[in-house]
């Protein structure tokens, strides 16, 4: 069975770090491109990061750029975001997503609260 | 970056079909044979329901239909029924490694 399960969330002060972590497994990791999308309470989705499969291809939403970092181990099955500079407005449920030029595996999301 | 467009609810009775437009651009929607569509049950992950404007993942039901002309692409939903009451969002690629989703619509059936 195809999963993905993140981990990392939580609540931290503005200016604050933290950093998400989305375990795969069910499929070959290394050959699927990896994304990270958002969603603040009450709103509607929004991309937030992209990796390749051999995570040489990364691109940002204009939101997190210079402040997060996407990265992949494919050893470990695992894709990361790391969140620097949290600002309130990046409260938000974090979904891992894989993407097959659609987004046809999501992880139960987990809650990033920046707040003081 | 803008979101896609779309509107912020739609509603019909069981048995009838709705449309839910998604407005875009030459640079996402217009640009790509790419868009998807999700359904999204309150406090659980989207689901896929649509891929590659008009495909449909297996155990999707064929009531959802999607299509595309110009920068605008719909989902269609007929034979409406009351499971279908959710929260919809489009999505496209935008070029560059980047994707796009519209700002989601509100589906009530009434």
């Amino acid at each position: 069975e195809v999963q993905l399960v993140e981990s990392g969330g939580g609540l931290v002060q503005p200016g604050g770090s933290l950093r998400l972590s989305c375990a795969a497994s069910g499929f070959t990791f290394s050959s699927y491109e990896m994304n990270w999308v958002r969603q603040a309470p009450g709103k509607g989705l929004e991309w937030v990061s992209y990796i390749s499969g051999s995570g040489g291809t990364i691109s940002y939403a204009d939101s997190v750029k210079g402040r997060f970092s996407i990265s992949r181990d494919n050893a470990k099955n695992s894709v990361f975001l790391q969140m620097n500079s949290l600002r309130v407005e990046d409260t938000a449920v974090y979904y891992c997503a894989r993407l097959n030029n659609y987004f046809d595996c999501w992880g139960q999301g987990t809650l990033v609260t920046v707040s003081s | 970056q803008s979101a896609l467009t779309q509107p912020r609810s739609v509603s019909g009775s069981p048995g009838q079909s709705v449309t839910i437009s998604c407005t875009g651009t030459s640079s996402d929607v217009g640009g790509y044979n790419l868009v998807s569509w999700y359904q999204q049950h309150p406090g659980k992950a989207p689901k896929l329901m649509i891929y590659d404007v008009t495909k449909r993942p297996s155990g999707v039901p064929d009531r959802f239909s999607g299509s595309k002309s110009g920068n605008t692409a719909s989902l269609t939903i007929s034979g409406l029924q009351a499971e279908d009451e959710s929260d919809y969002y489009c999505c496209s690629y935008a070029g560059s490694y980047t994707m796009i989703f519209g700002g989601g619509t509100k589906l009530t059936v009434l």
